[in-house]
């Protein structure tokens, strides 16, 4: 398969604390982008970080990308209830083909 | 506004009826997507459309069909070829390079008995 693998798989933690998850895949990583999605709802895009890029921030999120490892991460620092969600990564295979991970669950406690 | 919908919300259909989700865009997108997401898991490619009347399959495009006779359109047949169709079903748009973000519609939850 080509999905890219995203671990860890659920995490739960207290509001206030960082949240870090990680997206690796088996091919080359061209542009990669995470997204957000609210359960039952569609997907909202975060953040894009391109090839030649090795670390982006907007707001509390900080992605890091390894081509050569083909792999990124997702850190979302002083986490809020609001931000319980599921987070998937996905790169581009070719030119309009993309490639999306297997998500992570994320559970922020009150 | 702009962006991306899809209709109906909720869909039942018995075992061996075609139906179809409907996927409307007003973004000025040239590229469609639909993708199934079962219960749990990522999101997986049915068929995409770069421009109008033409489409290519996906990783899993059997016992679906798709047409793009206009650029803000791309419905999706689920037909009775498909084994396992009860899924979520997820449109998505973008610009003309893939490199851009993809806009998502809310999605339509489809379940067959």
């Amino acid at each position: 398969s080509q999905q890219g693998e995203e671990d860890p798989q659920a995490l739960s933690i207290q509001e206030g604390e960082n949240a870090t998850m990680n997206c690796s895949y088996k091919t080359s990583i061209n542009n990669l982008q995470w997204y957000r999605q609210n359960s039952g709802r569609g997907l909202v895009h975060l953040i894009l970080i391109r090839s030649n890029e090795r670390e982006k921030h907007s707001g509390r999120l900080r992605v890091t990308l390894d081509t050569s490892k083909k792999s990124s991460s997702l850190l979302i620092t002083a986490s809020r209830a609001a931000d319980t969600a599921s987070y998937f990564c996905a790169t581009i295979a070719g030119t309009y083909k993309y490639i999306f991970g297997t998500g992570t669950r994320l559970k922020v406690l009150a | 506004d702009g962006g991306i919908t899809q209709s109906p919300k909720y869909l039942f259909r018995k075992e061996g009826q075609n139906v179809t989700l409907s996927c409307e865009q007003n973004l000025n997108h040239d590229a469609m997507y639909w993708y199934r997401q079962d219960p749990g898991q990522g999101l997986r490619l049915i068929y995409y459309s770069q421009i109008v009347n033409d489409f290519q399959k996906g990783d899993i495009a059997e016992g679906y069909s798709v047409s793009r006779e206009k650029k803000e359109s791309f419905p999706l047949t689920v037909t009775s070829a498909q084994k396992n169709p009860t899924a979520f079903y997820l449109c998505a748009s973008s610009r003309e390079q893939g490199s851009y973000e993809q806009y998502f519609g809310p999605g339509t939850r489809l379940t067959v008995t």
